[in-house]
């Protein structure tokens, strides 16, 4: 495996399921982010995870819950979720934060809440 | 406080046709600034990217961007579209400095005419 892999790609749950979703990096990277995709709107970042430590979190509900057990991987939780958190959830890498620090997405996983 | 805006959400163009696709952005501060690639079912692939050298930028695919700090632009160019090249288009601005935010435009959609 290259790059940042993402399993599953389709994901198809009811309001009160839990589901994961996994993210891996293959890069060396230090850092790791969560975007959720909307359609015909910005990413939104939802969090951040420097060295393992999660560094930000931009006001995501609480039934979004993301770990990061290592530098190269990095799960989010999703429990009793709502119809409108049906996304295209993309997960990214980068070697440090800095500003010039090129991210490095995934091929994201859709997610379909029912 | 940063933003990017990509005005109109799709352009069509015939194959072997100039490509332009527009962006512009507020940063308090000099940004970094990037384009990247969405094609159907995969994740974003970095284009290019501007880091305060050249501003005429070459990036992947013949593609090219020029910055234009008086006219806060940095609009995204090829000069002959292909088929290949139909995708969404995602212009992004981040601000210099650690732990700098990664703000995306809304993209546009490129279609290819034959």
């Amino acid at each position: 495996e290259t790059g940042v892999t993402q399993t599953p790609r389709h994901l198809v749950m009811g309001m009160t399921n839990k589901k994961s979703l996994k993210c891996e990096q293959h890069l060396g990277h230090n850092a790791m982010y969560w975007y959720k995709q909307s359609a015909k709107k910005p990413l939104e970042l939802m969090f951040v995870y420097s060295l393992e430590e999660r560094v930000e979190n931009n006001s995501v509900p609480s039934r979004f819950s993301p770990e990061c057990p290592n530098s190269s991987h990095l799960f989010l939780h999703l429990h009793t979720l709502q119809p409108e958190d049906s996304a295209l959830y993309l997960c990214a890498s980068s070697q440090g934060r800095e500003g010039y620090n090129e991210q490095f997405f995934g091929p994201g996983t859709r997610l379909t809440v029912l | 406080a940063q933003s990017v805006t990509q005005l109109g959400s799709h352009v069509s163009v015939s194959e072997g046709a100039l490509v332009l696709l527009r962006c512009n952005y507020s940063s308090s501060v000099p940004p970094y600034l990037f384009w990247y690639v969405q094609y159907p079912n995969q994740g974003l692939q970095l284009l290019l990217k501007y880091t305060s050298a050249a501003t005429l930028v070459k990036g992947i695919n013949g593609f090219e961007a020029e910055f234009k700090k008086s006219e806060t632009s940095f609009h995204l160019t090829k000069p002959s579209a292909h088929m290949s090249d139909a995708a969404e288009y995602f212009c992004a601005v981040r601000q210099t400095g650690a732990n700098s935010k990664l703000t995306f435009g809304k993209g546009i959609t490129l279609s290819v005419r034959p």
